[in-house]
């Protein structure tokens, strides 16, 4: 069965440094979003990506994330620099056209120190 | 009012036992209603669709009443393995398109004991 992949696994970083974070969709999915979950809370919508541009995006998808499909198969998405509190797992997730189902990642935990 | 409310749990049942999640959501736009299956730590896994018809997938199943914007999962039949967190995900495609933001609820936990 075809899964959403995700890398890295965990990635820590300092504090005010870039990182990016890699997904591969499943093959025949056009539809693609970024969510994170905060330990211990709720999984939070970031931005869905659609056509090479962005859908729609959350008031935390702030001018410090950015998302970009640069090769046709990874969906990317970078912070900027990351802030304490960009500490979560974000997960990517990913839909058929017309399925009306996401299909997520196993995620990347981030840990801004 | 939280987007997508649910009972808050934990719910530790034994093997066997029949177990009821509830959950209610508040934009009456919303189109398109999911059960999504935590594991600790690991990734939302879609368990299942919500109709309104109703609809049911060996021991779950699953009803929406648009009317009173509330969803409802059934496990029959518990097993070891259904121990996880049910998340209640509503999707507000007003637009008509497939696509859209997923709201999640907190989760409810489960614990199936032998």
């Amino acid at each position: 069965e075809p899964e959403v992949t995700q890398t890295p696994s965990h990635q820590v970083t300092q504090m005010g440094q870039e990182v990016i974070l890699r997904c591969v969709p499943i093959s025949n999915h056009l539809y693609f979003y970024w969510y994170r979950q905060i330990l211990g809370q709720k999984v939070e919508f970031l931005v869905s990506f659609y056509n090479n541009e962005i859908s729609e995006k959350s008031e935390i998808f702030d001018d410090q994330f950015s998302v970009e499909r640069p090769d046709g198969s990874n969906f990317t998405l970078k912070i900027r620099s990351t802030k304490l509190e960009d500490s979560a797992m974000y997960f990517c997730a990913t839909e058929m056209v017309g399925s009306y189902e996401q299909y997520f990642g196993p995620g990347t935990r981030l840990t801004v120190t | 009012r939280k987007e997508v409310e649910q009972d808050p749990g934990p719910f530790n049942v034994p093997e066997g036992a029949t177990v009821a999640f509830n959950c209610t959501y508040s934009n009456s736009a919303s189109q398109s209603f999911f059960w999504y299956r935590q594991d600790c730590r690991k990734e939302p896994k879609l368990l299942m669709s919500v109709y309104s018809s109703g609809n049911e997938d060996g021991r779950f199943t699953a009803q929406l009443n648009r009317a009173s914007q509330y969803i409802s999962l059934l496990i029959r039949d518990s097993k070891l393995s259904d121990s996880a967190t049910y998340l209640c995900v509503v999707n507000a495609n007003a637009g008509g398109t497939s696509y859209g933001k997923l709201t999640f609820g907190q989760g409810t936990i489960l614990t199936v004991h032998p």
